[in-house]
Parts: C-alpha cells; structure tokens; sequence
C-alpha cells in the first residue's frame, strides 16, 4: 500500500514551457487535492476533485488545469510556467477522517 | 469568513522546555480541527484530530470554543519535535472535506 505517490520530485522549467505534474492513491478514496506550498504562505489549494469525473477550483486556480483521470489519478498542468509557480506542490487524498499527502514535487521555473 | 490563524511563523525552545503552539479560527458552526506535522523535507502527515482527544507523541489539543483556540502542547520538547506544524480546520458538513490550513508554525528545539 503505496498510500499517495507523485512524479516527479523535482522539476526545473524555463518560463513559458509546460508539464504535468502526476498524483495517484491507491487507497480507493473519492477526493482528491493538489496544493502548493510557500514559505509564510502555508498550504493553499489550487484544485480539488470531490470524485471521478468531477474538479473544481480551490484558492489559487490561475495558471493550473487538472485532470482526474479516474479514482486513481488526478494530475496537474502548467501549461505556461511562470516563475511566481516556483513551489513545492503537494497531491493528496481524503479517507477515514484524515487527508493523506503525497511526498511533494519541488518546481523551480527560471 | 473561515480562517485558521497561526501567529508565530517560528517558536525556539529549548530541549526539556514547555512547547505551546498556537492556533486560532474563525468559523460560525461547529469545527473539526486537526494538527497537522512536516518533518524535514517529508510529507505532511496527521499528527491529531480533536474528535479523538488523543495524545501523540506528547501532544495534546484542546478545542476552547470560547477563545476559538486549538493550541497544541507537550510540557517536555524533544529535538526530535523540530518541524513544521500546521493547524486546520474542517467546515462541518462539507461534501468535499476541504480542509482550511493556517500557514504553519516552525518549532526549533535546541539541544
């Protein structure tokens, strides 16, 4: 039981290019999140995915598209990175009262 | 408004010396709050949750909703104590279980 993994862990973008940030949960929980993390900022969520099929935006949605792909799998894209998306980005799920995170992807775009 | 305010962005304490961290909220029903920890470069993981009135390695919470306060404490820190904490709070009856987070507190134990 893996629990919450992402892909990758680290990422260097350019400004302007793309990627998809990967998130999947093997523990067959119906919501997802990703949120982003900043030094005095705390957590803020960019999306949430209360089941299959369905998103909707959290705090900071500007710049972000995601995709729940199935149960398993939610991801996150940058389709024009800009440096002020410089972050750690975590995924998580939720299931018996408490809110799994994955280990985070440090993003650093130059 | 719903928000989960964490006052001090670091507390230093020494080894064997009382820790508080404090945590406040604003919300109109009743919440369920949790403390969540971030060791050094891991992943967030719950540390407790006040419906369970638990004591984790040390740590206690108690909800006074008079004060709107979930402080956590432990009487002796430990080194191993050093990391990020945050505070947040569930909106009762949410569909979606959006937790609201403060924006954390670093504890520093020094030996």
């Amino acid at each position: 039981n893996a629990g919450v993994t992402q892909t990758p862990k680290f990422q260097v973008l350019k400004t302007g290019q793309s990627m998809t940030l990967q998130c999947a949960q093997d523990m067959n929980h119906n919501s997802m999140y990703w949120y982003r993390q900043d030094p005095g900022m705390g957590l803020r969520l960019i999306y949430y995915s209360a089941s299959e099929g369905t998103t909707d935006k959290g705090e900071v949605p500007n710049g972000y598209n995601v995709s729940r792909l199935n149960k398993r799998e939610f991801s996150l894209r940058l389709e024009s990175a800009a440096p002020s998306q410089t972050s750690v980005y975590f995924c998580a799920s939720w299931g018996s009262y408490e809110q799994y995170f994955g280990p985070g992807t440090r993003l650093t775009v130059t | 408004a719903q928000r989960v305010t964490q006052p001090e962005k670091l507390l230093s304490v020494f080894k064997g010396a009382p820790v508080e961290l404090k945590c406040n909220y604003s919300y109109s029903g009743s919440p369920e709050l949790f403390w969540y920890v971030q060791y050094s470069r891991q992943r967030l993981q719950l540390l407790l949750r006040h419906i369970s009135r638990e004591s984790i390695k040390g740590f206690t919470a108690d909800l006074n909703k008079g004060e709107t306060s979930f402080h956590l404490k432990k009487p002796f820190a430990q080194e191993e104590d050093s990391a990020m904490y945050y505070c947040a709070l569930l909106p009762y009856g949410g569909a979606t279980n959006k937790l609201i987070f403060g924006t954390g507190t670093l504890l520093a134990v020094q030996p």
